[in-house]
């Protein structure tokens, strides 16, 4: 499978755990973005990356968030001291970087997180 | 700041019965996608419309756009319980040095035999 992939799928955590999400682009991917999508509404962007560069950061994307793209591959999504707000389903996508940056974006599973 | 608003949010029709969804933005975009999400599932892209005028139909669902009006239509014609799902759609424009996807809240549609 060369889509996008996601893991973990789920995870439950009690408030004030960290957690960390992993996403993996498609490989000749080099632009790797990050959504939140709570219950009932359209996703919202977080955060960019262009290769290994964090390129822009949503106002919701709080100090407890932490983004990486090391090597501009596979990216990592980090939260600390969860709150039960962030309960979430958290998208990754990626896109080629031609058009620059209005090439289509290809969404992964996602990771549902439930904070209780 | 790209404002997308999608009526209704909420959609119960019977089998057979045409319907149209409405999505309106409120700034020039570059592209205006549609997805469909069922419970639980990630976002599937149905189409995406690159300028004025642009038309694209697959199956039952077709949808258009409108860049003057800032208006893009996806109708449902002859609908099946098998449409059930969520469709949203996303509006692609620059914001700052990147171009930023932006969603709408969904369309909850619910086929009803």
């Amino acid at each position: 499978d060369t889509g996008v992939s996601q893991n973990p799928r789920h995870k439950i955590t009690k408030r004030g755990q960290n957690v960390t999400f992993r996403c993996d682009p498609i490989s000749e991917h080099n632009r790797l973005y990050w959504y939140r999508q709570t219950l009932g509404q359209g996703p919202e962007f977080l955060t960019y990356f262009q290769n290994e560069a964090q390129l822009e950061k949503s106002r919701l994307l709080s100090d407890r968030f932490s983004a990486e793209r090391p090597k501009g591959s596979f990216s990592t999504l980090e939260i600390q001291r969860t709150e039960q707000g962030d309960s979430a389903m958290y998208l990754c996508a990626s896109s080629s970087g031609g058009t620059g940056g209005l090439s289509e974006q290809y969404f992964g599973p996602g990771t549902r997180l439930t904070v209780t | 700041e790209l404002k997308v608003e999608q009526n209704p949010l909420f959609l119960s029709m019977q089998e057979g019965k045409n319907y149209t969804i409405y999505c309106n933005y409120s700034t020039t975009s570059d592209r205006l996608y549609w997805y469909r999400q069922d419970p639980g599932k990630s976002l599937e892209s149905l189409f995406v419309l690159l300028s004025n005028g642009a038309v694209k139909q697959e199956g039952r669902l077709m949808a258009s756009l409108d860049t003057k009006a800032r208006l893009s239509t996806l109708h449902i014609t002859a609908a099946v319980h098998d449409l059930s799902a969520t469709y949203f759609c996303a509006a692609l424009a620059r914001g700052g040095s990147n171009y930023k996807l932006t969603f709408g809240k969904g369309t909850l549609l619910t086929v009803n035999p």
